[in-house]
């Protein structure tokens, strides 16, 4: 059974940095590519990231680009976001889900992990 | 980018009945690749459809879906009542894989 168990989440100030993180298990990590995808309260599915199988490749939306950088550790199988200059608007769940195939392009989302919670406020 | 428009933004039918759910894609999506989630409150969103028509594993055949090019639609032929929830469109077919705004299926 496929599992991702989002962690790290809470509460940082304006212009903070955050490390979240996401346990998987259940499938071969290492070959498939990953994503972060957020949603804020109350609102719809944000796209954040994605990283390719061997971490090789990655790709930003326009809203994180710069502050945020993703990263994996395949001997871990963990997934990672490290957020700095966090603003309000970065204040959602953010969701740990696996790609369907290897390369983070053409390939549907078929697993989610529960969430975890960031909330950017002094 | 292609960007998705989802309607109705908000459904009210009872069980038992019909539900069609609509996403329009602002450029052609590429061999189909389109998906549907379904998320309920407090819980994650799950895969629902995969390449525009594809159900995945565990879906209940009550859900379909269909379309391509610039159109697509999601299609619940008998409501249960754990089908009320929020449902989502999703391009892969380019970078980035952006979500439509999804269209609340609410009891009537």
């Amino acid at each position: 059974e496929v599992q991702l168990v989002e962690s790290g989440g809470g509460l940082v100030q304006p212009g903070g940095s955050l490390r979240i993180s996401c346990s998987a298990s259940g499938f071969t990590f290492s070959s498939y590519a990953m994503h972060w995808v957020r949603q804020a309260p109350g609102k719809g599915l944000e796209y954040v990231s994605s990283i390719g199988n061997n971490g090789g490749s990655t790709y930003y939306a326009d809203s994180v680009k710069g502050r945020f950088t993703i990263s994996r550790d395949n001997s871990k199988n963990t997934l990672y976001l490290q957020m700095s200059s966090l603003r309000a608007e970065d204040t959602a769940v953010y969701f740990c889900v696996k790609a369907s195939r290897a390369s983070y392009s053409l390939g549907y989302f078929d697993y989610w992990g529960q969430g975890t919670l960031v909330t950017v406020s002094s | 980018e292609i960007v998705l428009t989802q309607s109705p933004g908000t459904l009210s039918l009872s069980p038992g009945e019909r539900a069609t759910c609509s996403c329009r894609a602002s450029q052609s999506v590429s061999s189909s690749y389109l998906a549907w989630y379904q998320q309920k409150p407090g819980q994650a969103p799950r895969l629902l459809i995969y390449g525009a028509s594809s159900r995945a594993t565990g879906i209940p055949d009550r859900f379909s879906g269909s379309g391509s090019g610039t159109d697509f639609t999601l299609t619940i032929s008998r409501l249960e009542p754990e089908d009320f929830a929020v449902y989502y469109c999703q391009q892969y077919g380019s970078s980035p894989g952006l979500f439509g705004q999804g269209t609340k299926l609410e009891i009537k």
